[in-house]
């Protein structure tokens, strides 16, 4: 019965660094988003699963960012070579189906580029 | 780049006061949400309007879509201090289901 969950909740890096984040949906949710907020700004869309297939990527910004739902459950934002600009919190959410009214948010991660 | 422009981007309140927050887009949405996020959690809805021109009254909340489904404001009477946080909207798009474009927010304060 718990909520969207996600994984770790801050991660600090070097730039350069590959990290990946995880989020864990809602059990039965089957559309799972991904969006980035910065400092300041709303959260901006990055990618989002119907399943275990990426239904629009069209907000990753570079193929420096890449996502997997492998099982149609758990999903993991991965970034190569990050980037100081990278810094952001990244947040994951929920819907029973795609464009379901009410995304379940998590309380995301907070990455730091160093 | 945000789609949808929120004013004002700040607002400091005394309890019992009211307020109005703006959301506006030169697009349009085939809904609009909004949502209030708190320090270190992610957003949650509050509501979710779909017919141009809709009204919804949730207690105190009053939300507004427009007739052109460009624009939307929500109205809070009688402000307590429960109300602060950052106050999002969100547009849905036509052509991606469930892909939500954000503003940047309105940031809520009311004090006691």
């Amino acid at each position: 019965g718990a909520g969207v969950s996600q994984t770790p909740s801050n991660k600090v890096t070097e730039k350069g660094k590959y990290v990946e984040l995880r989020c864990d949906p809602i059990s039965g949710h089957t559309a799972l988003y991904w969006y980035r907020q910065s400092l300041g700004q709303g959260p901006e869309f990055l990618i989002y699963f119907q399943g275990t297939g990426a239904a629009d990527d069209s907000g990753l910004p570079n193929d420096r960012f890449f996502a997997v739902r492998p099982e149609g459950s758990v999903s993991t934002l991965k970034i190569q070579r990050t980037e100081r600009g990278d810094s952001a919190v990244y947040l994951c959410a929920s819907t029973l189906a795609p464009g379901a009214n009410e995304q379940f948010f998590g309380p995301g991660t907070r990455l730091t580029v160093l | 780049t945000q789609l949808l422009e929120q004013s004002p981007q700040f607002l400091s309140i005394q309890e019992g006061e009211n307020l109005t927050v703006y959301c506006n887009s030169s697009s349009v949405f085939s809904s609009l949400q909004w949502y209030r996020q708190e320090p270190g959690e992610g957003p949650v809805l509050l509501v979710t309007v779909v017919t141009g021109g809709e009204v919804k009254k949730l207690k105190r909340l009053t939300f507004q879509f427009g007739d052109a489904r460009k624009d939307s404001s929500l109205h809070i009477t009688a402000a307590q201090p429960g109300d602060t946080g950052l106050y999002l909207c969100a547009g849905g798009s036509f052509d991606s289901w469930g892909k939500l474009q954000f503003g940047a927010g309105t940031q809520v304060v009311v004090t006691p």
